[in-house]
C-alpha cells in the first residue's frame, strides 16, 4: 500500500524566511511519481511539480525548490525568501505506475502561515 | 489554458435527498477521477473512470455512489441518499492517455453540505 507522510501539520514563518516543507513517503512500486500541489484559501488544488522516481535531479523554478531522495524516500519542498500568498495548505501526493490506475495518495497537508 | 470545470460550486442538501456533481474535464483527455476531502482533513481517493467504465474504486466509493459520464463531456458523480457525512469538497480530475496520463488536473471542487 502506498503511504504520504506529512508531519508537518502547521508551519508559521515571517515574510523573507525560507521554509521547507516535508515529505516522507511508502511504496512498493519501484516506478513511482511524487506531486507537490498547493490549497490556498480560497480550496482549489493547484499543481506545483510532479517527479518521477527515475529522476533524482533536484529543481528549482522561482523561489520553490525540491529536494528528491529515494534513499530516504523524502521529497521535500523549499520556499525561499516567503511571501504571504504562500500561504496556503501544501500537499504532497504519490502514485503509482502504469496498471495502477494513477490513482493519487495525498499526506494530510502541511498549512503554512507567512506572516507579514 | 484548458481547465477542469465543475458545478455546482456549492450545493446544501438535506440528508437522504439525492445529488449529482458535476464535472466537465479537459477535452482531449480521457482518464477522469473524484475525490473528496473532509474539512480540515486529506484528499481522499474515491473513483477513476476509463474508457466509459470503473476502473478502481476506494473503500469509501460504496453502493450510494456512482459515476457517469453521459455525454462526450460531462463527468458526472452521484451520490443517492444522502448522509451527513458526505458533507465534504468533491474534486474532479482528468489527465491524457499519453506519457502525461500521471498528471492529474483538478476542478476548483465542489463543495457539498448535507443537513
Amino acid at each position: 500500500a502506498q503511504k504520504v507522510t506529512q508531519a508537518q501539520t502547521e508551519i508559521s514563518v515571517v515574510e523573507k524566511e525560507d521554509v521547507t516543507l516535508d515529505c516522507v513517503y511508502e511504496t512498493r512500486d519501484t516506478t513511482y511519481y511524487l506531486f507537490w500541489y498547493k490549497q490556498p484559501p480560497s480550496g482549489e488544488l493547484v499543481f506545483l511539480i510532479r517527479r518521477n522516481s527515475f529522476d533524482e535531479q533536484n529543481e528549482i523554478s522561482g523561489r520553490y525548490s525540491w529536494n528528491f531522495q529515494k534513499s530516504t524516500s523524502s521529497f521535500n519542498f523549499t520556499i525561499t525568501a516567503s511571501q504571504v500568498v504562500d500561504s496556503a495548505v501544501y500537499f504532497c501526493a504519490l502514485s503509482g505506475p502504469r496498471g495502477s490506475n494513477y490513482k493519487l495518495t495525498f499526506g494530510k497537508g502541511t498549512l503554512l502561515t507567512v506572516n507579514p | 489554458e484548458p481547465e477542469v470545470t465543475q458545478t455546482p460550486s456549492h450545493q446544501v442538501t438535506q440528508m437522504g435527498q439525492e445529488v449529482i456533481l458535476r464535472c466537465v474535464p479537459i477535452s482531449n483527455h480521457l482518464y477522469f477521477y473524484w475525490y473528496r476531502q473532509i474539512l480540515g482533513q486529506k484528499v481522499e481517493f474515491l473513483v477513476s473512470f476509463y474508457n466509459n467504465e470503473i476502473s478502481e474504486k476506494s473503500e469509501i466509493f460504496d453502493d450510494q455512489f456512482s459515476v457517469e459520464r453521459p455525454d462526450g463531456s460531462n463527468f458526472t458523480l452521484k451520490i443517492r441518499s444522502t448522509k451527513l457525512e458526505d458533507s465534504a469538497m468533491y474534486f474532479c480530475a482528468s489527465s491524457e492517455l499519453d506519457r502525461k496520463i500521471y498528471e492529474q488536473y483538478f476542478g476548483p471542487g465542489t463543495r457539498l453540505t448535507v443537513t
